[in-house]
Protein backbone atom coordinates (compact mmCIF):
# COMPACT_ATOMS: atom_id res chain seq x y z
CA UNK A 1 0.00 0.00 0.00
CA UNK A 2 1.55 3.24 -0.90
CA UNK A 3 1.85 5.68 1.77
CA UNK A 4 4.65 6.93 4.58
CA UNK A 5 6.08 4.24 7.06
CA UNK A 6 7.18 6.54 10.52
CA UNK A 7 9.44 4.41 13.13
CA UNK A 8 9.60 3.66 15.73
CA UNK A 9 5.47 4.29 16.94
CA UNK A 10 6.26 4.68 20.27
CA UNK A 11 9.62 5.82 22.04
CA UNK A 12 10.40 6.83 25.70
CA UNK A 13 14.00 8.38 25.97
CA UNK A 14 15.88 9.80 28.56
CA UNK A 15 16.93 13.46 28.69
CA UNK A 16 20.16 13.96 26.78
CA UNK A 17 19.82 11.05 24.53
CA UNK A 18 20.17 10.95 20.70
CA UNK A 19 17.39 9.74 19.05
CA UNK A 20 16.38 9.48 15.18
CA UNK A 21 12.64 8.98 13.65
CA UNK A 22 12.77 7.63 10.21
CA UNK A 23 10.06 8.32 7.19
CA UNK A 24 10.13 6.44 4.29
CA UNK A 25 7.62 7.03 1.56
CA UNK A 26 7.08 5.45 -1.48
CA UNK A 27 5.00 8.62 -3.78
CA UNK A 28 7.86 9.34 -5.47
CA UNK A 29 6.95 12.75 -3.55
CA UNK A 30 9.11 15.59 -4.02
CA UNK A 31 8.06 17.27 -1.30
CA UNK A 32 8.65 16.30 2.73
CA UNK A 33 8.37 17.73 5.75
CA UNK A 34 8.29 16.61 9.66
CA UNK A 35 5.75 18.36 11.73
CA UNK A 36 5.52 18.36 15.85
CA UNK A 37 1.72 18.24 17.39
CA UNK A 38 0.99 19.20 20.69
CA UNK A 39 -2.14 19.57 22.25
CA UNK A 40 -3.93 22.99 22.06
CA UNK A 41 -1.36 23.70 19.47
CA UNK A 42 -1.43 23.44 15.64
CA UNK A 43 0.54 21.37 13.71
CA UNK A 44 4.60 23.44 13.61
CA UNK A 45 6.70 22.17 10.91
CA UNK A 46 10.32 21.59 12.27
CA UNK A 47 12.26 21.32 9.09
CA UNK A 48 10.79 20.57 5.29
CA UNK A 49 12.69 19.28 2.01
CA UNK A 50 11.55 20.62 -1.45
CA UNK A 51 13.37 17.36 -2.99
CA UNK A 52 16.08 15.29 -2.75
CA UNK A 53 19.42 17.22 -1.73
CA UNK A 54 17.68 19.87 -0.36
CA UNK A 55 16.55 20.99 3.47
CA UNK A 56 14.70 23.99 5.01
CA UNK A 57 14.00 25.13 8.43
CA UNK A 58 10.48 25.64 9.69
CA UNK A 59 8.98 27.45 12.49
CA UNK A 60 10.31 25.05 15.13
CA UNK A 61 13.53 23.86 13.84
CA UNK A 62 15.89 24.30 17.07
CA UNK A 63 17.23 20.85 18.33
CA UNK A 64 16.21 18.95 15.42
CA UNK A 65 18.34 18.04 12.19
CA UNK A 66 17.37 16.61 9.02
CA UNK A 67 19.05 14.87 5.87
CA UNK A 68 17.32 14.18 2.33
CA UNK A 69 19.86 11.98 1.27
CA UNK A 70 17.53 10.54 -1.67
CA UNK A 71 13.94 11.04 -2.85
CA UNK A 72 11.62 8.45 -0.38
CA UNK A 73 13.85 8.98 3.00
CA UNK A 74 13.51 11.96 5.11
CA UNK A 75 14.98 11.04 8.75
CA UNK A 76 14.39 13.30 11.25
CA UNK A 77 17.49 13.40 14.46
CA UNK A 78 17.35 14.59 17.89
CA UNK A 79 21.25 15.37 18.82
CA UNK A 80 20.51 15.70 22.44
CA UNK A 81 16.72 15.04 24.00
CA UNK A 82 14.96 17.67 26.13
CA UNK A 83 11.69 17.12 28.00
CA UNK A 84 10.09 19.81 25.90
CA UNK A 85 10.47 17.77 22.66
CA UNK A 86 8.44 15.35 24.17
CA UNK A 87 5.51 15.27 21.35
CA UNK A 88 3.72 13.75 18.19
CA UNK A 89 5.91 13.93 15.01
CA UNK A 90 4.74 13.27 11.85
CA UNK A 91 6.07 13.33 8.51
CA UNK A 92 4.45 14.21 5.39
CA UNK A 93 5.05 14.76 1.91
CA UNK A 94 3.59 15.90 -1.25
CA UNK A 95 4.31 16.32 -5.04
CA UNK A 96 6.01 19.76 -4.66
CA UNK A 97 5.53 22.84 -2.55
CA UNK A 98 5.15 25.83 -4.37
CA UNK A 99 2.00 25.56 -5.12
CA UNK A 100 -1.50 26.25 -2.93
CA UNK A 101 -2.84 22.70 -4.15
CA UNK A 102 -0.40 20.77 -1.89
CA UNK A 103 -2.00 18.32 -0.42
CA UNK A 104 -0.38 16.77 2.54
CA UNK A 105 -0.32 12.78 2.82
CA UNK A 106 0.46 12.27 6.52
CA UNK A 107 2.49 9.18 8.47
CA UNK A 108 0.92 7.42 11.07
CA UNK A 109 3.15 9.36 13.50
CA UNK A 110 6.15 8.90 16.22
CA UNK A 111 5.09 9.51 20.00
CA UNK A 112 8.40 10.63 21.43
CA UNK A 113 8.16 11.30 25.36
CA UNK A 114 11.41 12.64 27.10
CA UNK A 115 12.03 12.17 31.19
CA UNK B 1 0.96 37.72 12.47
CA UNK B 2 -0.39 35.02 11.30
CA UNK B 3 -3.54 33.73 13.06
CA UNK B 4 -5.91 30.73 12.61
CA UNK B 5 -8.75 31.11 14.92
CA UNK B 6 -11.19 27.78 14.98
CA UNK B 7 -13.00 26.56 18.44
CA UNK B 8 -11.60 24.18 20.06
CA UNK B 9 -14.98 21.26 20.72
CA UNK B 10 -18.37 21.41 19.51
CA UNK B 11 -20.56 18.25 20.02
CA UNK B 12 -23.41 17.13 17.56
CA UNK B 13 -25.95 14.15 17.68
CA UNK B 14 -26.13 11.77 15.23
CA UNK B 15 -27.96 12.60 12.14
CA UNK B 16 -28.09 16.84 12.54
CA UNK B 17 -26.06 19.20 10.97
CA UNK B 18 -22.74 20.95 12.37
CA UNK B 19 -21.01 23.80 10.94
CA UNK B 20 -16.88 24.49 12.25
CA UNK B 21 -15.84 27.47 11.47
CA UNK B 22 -12.23 29.52 10.93
CA UNK B 23 -11.15 32.75 10.85
CA UNK B 24 -7.25 33.17 9.42
CA UNK B 25 -5.21 36.16 9.40
CA UNK B 26 -2.07 35.67 6.89
CA UNK B 27 0.04 37.10 5.06
CA UNK B 28 -0.69 36.37 1.40
CA UNK B 29 -3.00 33.72 0.77
CA UNK B 30 -2.71 31.14 -1.87
CA UNK B 31 -5.80 28.60 -0.62
CA UNK B 32 -7.39 26.72 2.72
CA UNK B 33 -7.43 23.12 3.12
CA UNK B 34 -9.10 20.89 5.85
CA UNK B 35 -8.16 17.95 7.04
CA UNK B 36 -9.94 15.37 9.33
CA UNK B 37 -7.78 13.61 12.07
CA UNK B 38 -9.08 10.86 14.44
CA UNK B 39 -7.81 10.63 17.45
CA UNK B 40 -4.23 8.96 17.63
CA UNK B 41 -4.33 8.96 13.54
CA UNK B 42 -2.86 11.07 10.73
CA UNK B 43 -4.63 14.11 9.94
CA UNK B 44 -6.06 13.24 6.40
CA UNK B 45 -7.54 15.69 3.35
CA UNK B 46 -10.69 16.76 3.55
CA UNK B 47 -11.07 19.78 1.19
CA UNK B 48 -9.13 22.66 -0.74
CA UNK B 49 -10.57 26.39 -1.40
CA UNK B 50 -8.86 29.17 -3.43
CA UNK B 51 -11.64 30.65 -4.47
CA UNK B 52 -14.65 31.92 -2.80
CA UNK B 53 -18.15 29.83 -2.35
CA UNK B 54 -19.02 26.47 -1.57
CA UNK B 55 -17.26 23.46 -2.52
CA UNK B 56 -19.96 20.14 -1.76
CA UNK B 57 -18.35 16.86 -1.86
CA UNK B 58 -20.87 14.34 -0.22
CA UNK B 59 -22.05 14.88 3.33
CA UNK B 60 -19.37 17.15 3.48
CA UNK B 61 -19.14 20.86 2.47
CA UNK B 62 -16.62 23.41 2.53
CA UNK B 63 -16.98 27.29 2.14
CA UNK B 64 -14.57 30.24 1.94
CA UNK B 65 -14.75 34.21 2.32
CA UNK B 66 -11.78 35.48 1.12
CA UNK B 67 -12.87 38.85 1.95
CA UNK B 68 -13.84 38.04 5.41
CA UNK B 69 -10.96 35.80 6.12
CA UNK B 70 -13.31 32.93 6.78
CA UNK B 71 -13.87 29.57 6.13
CA UNK B 72 -16.44 26.86 7.23
CA UNK B 73 -16.67 23.33 6.87
CA UNK B 74 -20.03 21.52 7.15
CA UNK B 75 -21.29 18.19 7.99
CA UNK B 76 -24.37 16.68 7.37
CA UNK B 77 -26.13 13.44 8.52
CA UNK B 78 -23.67 13.27 10.73
CA UNK B 79 -22.52 9.48 11.80
CA UNK B 80 -20.38 8.64 14.93
CA UNK B 81 -17.49 7.98 12.66
CA UNK B 82 -17.33 11.63 11.94
CA UNK B 83 -16.16 11.69 15.78
CA UNK B 84 -12.70 13.33 15.28
CA UNK B 85 -10.47 16.62 14.94
CA UNK B 86 -10.76 19.10 11.91
CA UNK B 87 -7.91 20.91 11.31
CA UNK B 88 -8.05 24.48 8.78
CA UNK B 89 -5.09 25.37 7.52
CA UNK B 90 -4.02 28.45 4.97
CA UNK B 91 -1.55 28.86 2.58
CA UNK B 92 0.53 31.76 3.38
CA UNK B 93 2.21 33.78 0.08
CA UNK B 94 5.45 31.59 0.45
CA UNK B 95 3.33 28.68 0.02
CA UNK B 96 3.85 27.89 3.59
CA UNK B 97 0.96 26.22 5.44
CA UNK B 98 0.01 27.51 8.52
CA UNK B 99 -2.17 25.55 10.84
CA UNK B 100 -5.08 26.03 13.03
CA UNK B 101 -5.23 24.03 16.54
CA UNK B 102 -8.15 21.97 15.09
CA UNK B 103 -11.79 21.46 16.50
CA UNK B 104 -12.73 18.83 18.60
CA UNK B 105 -16.27 17.03 16.89
CA UNK B 106 -17.62 15.11 19.57
CA UNK B 107 -21.09 13.20 18.11
CA UNK B 108 -24.25 11.91 20.37
CA UNK B 109 -25.97 9.04 19.42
Amino acid sequence: IAGITQAPTSQILAAGRRMTLRCTQDMRHNAMYWYRQDLGLGLRLIHYSNTAGTTGKGEVPDGYSVSRANTDDFPLTLASAVPSQTSVYFCASSDSRGSGANVLTFGAGSRLTVL
Amino acid sequence: GQNIDQPTEMTATEGAIVQINCTYQTSGFNGLFWYQQHAGEAPTFLSYNVLDGLEEKGRFSSFLSRSKGYSYLLLKELQMKDSASYLCATVDSNYQLIWGAGTKLIIKP
